[in-house]
């Protein structure tokens, strides 16, 4: 069974500072991990995922995240943090079932308040 | 494009009422998938169909049922509401091929009293 840990239900950072939200993962096999966004009242939006290659992947509005094969972990980062950052962040593992489908495992999500 | 619709918006059940949520694609996806999301506990999968005519069962999916007659539509169904199954829901789609992001719709609120 696959599985998503986001061990802070609320990060808070200041307008300008780095930002940084936590994700580990167990999963069998090769990991094919994801972050999403989600704004109020609105649906989850695909920011970046990984695959294979390199550690550091680069995605949508300039977040971008770190994955560490030994840690397990998957954070996700901004070097400058905006107000319309803020949002709620879920990151996401993807398995292979016996069927040959392709499914998601979410964490609980992170709630990333920026203050100005 | 109008990419993944969800029908209503909004509903307010009484308990034991029956009802059927709407999904619609036009990305011409193979899979799609239903989700529920609950305060504190993420998204977690109701049902999923890898194909028209294909479903399968979730993490979650007590209560519910599924059916994918077509490929753009995908339709979740409550045979007989209950409390718990107040929670927002969420449809989805992605590409078959490859390792690719998920595309999700808006979402239906659901109150169920």
């Amino acid at each position: 069974a696959q599985s998503v840990a986001q061990p802070e239900d609320q990060v808070n950072v200041a307008e300008g500072n780095p930002l940084t939200v936590k994700c580990t993962y167990s999963v069998s096999g090769n990991p094919y991990l994801f972050w999403y966004v989600q704004y109020p009242n609105r649906g989850l939006q695909f920011l970046l995922k990984y695959i294979t290659g390199d550690n550091l992947v680069k995605g949508s509005y300039g977040f971008e995240a770190e994955f560490n094969k030994s840690q397990t972990s998957f954070h996700l980062k901004k070097p400058s943090a905006l107000v319309s950052d803020s949002a709620l962040y879920f990151c996401a593992v993807e398995g292979r079932s016996g069927a040959g489908s392709y499914q998601l495992t979410f964490g609980k999500g992170t709630k990333l308040s920026v203050i100005p | 494009n109008a990419g993944v619709t969800q029908t209503p918006k909004f509903r307010v059940l009484k308990t034991g009422q029956s009802m059927t949520l709407l999904c619609a694609q036009d990305m011409n996806h193979e899979y799609m998938y239903w989700y529920r999301q609950d305060p504190g506990m993420g998204l977690r999968l109701i049902h999923y169909s890898v194909g028209e005519g294909t479903t399968a069962k979730g993490e979650v999916p007590d209560g519910y049922n599924v059916s994918r007659l077509k490929k753009q539509n995908f339709l979740l169904g409550l045979e007989s509401a209950a409390p718990s199954q107040t929670s927002v829901y969420f449809c989805a789609t992605g590409h078959r091929a490859g390792v690719n992001e998920q595309f999700f719709g808006p979402g239906t609120r659901l109150t169920v009293l």
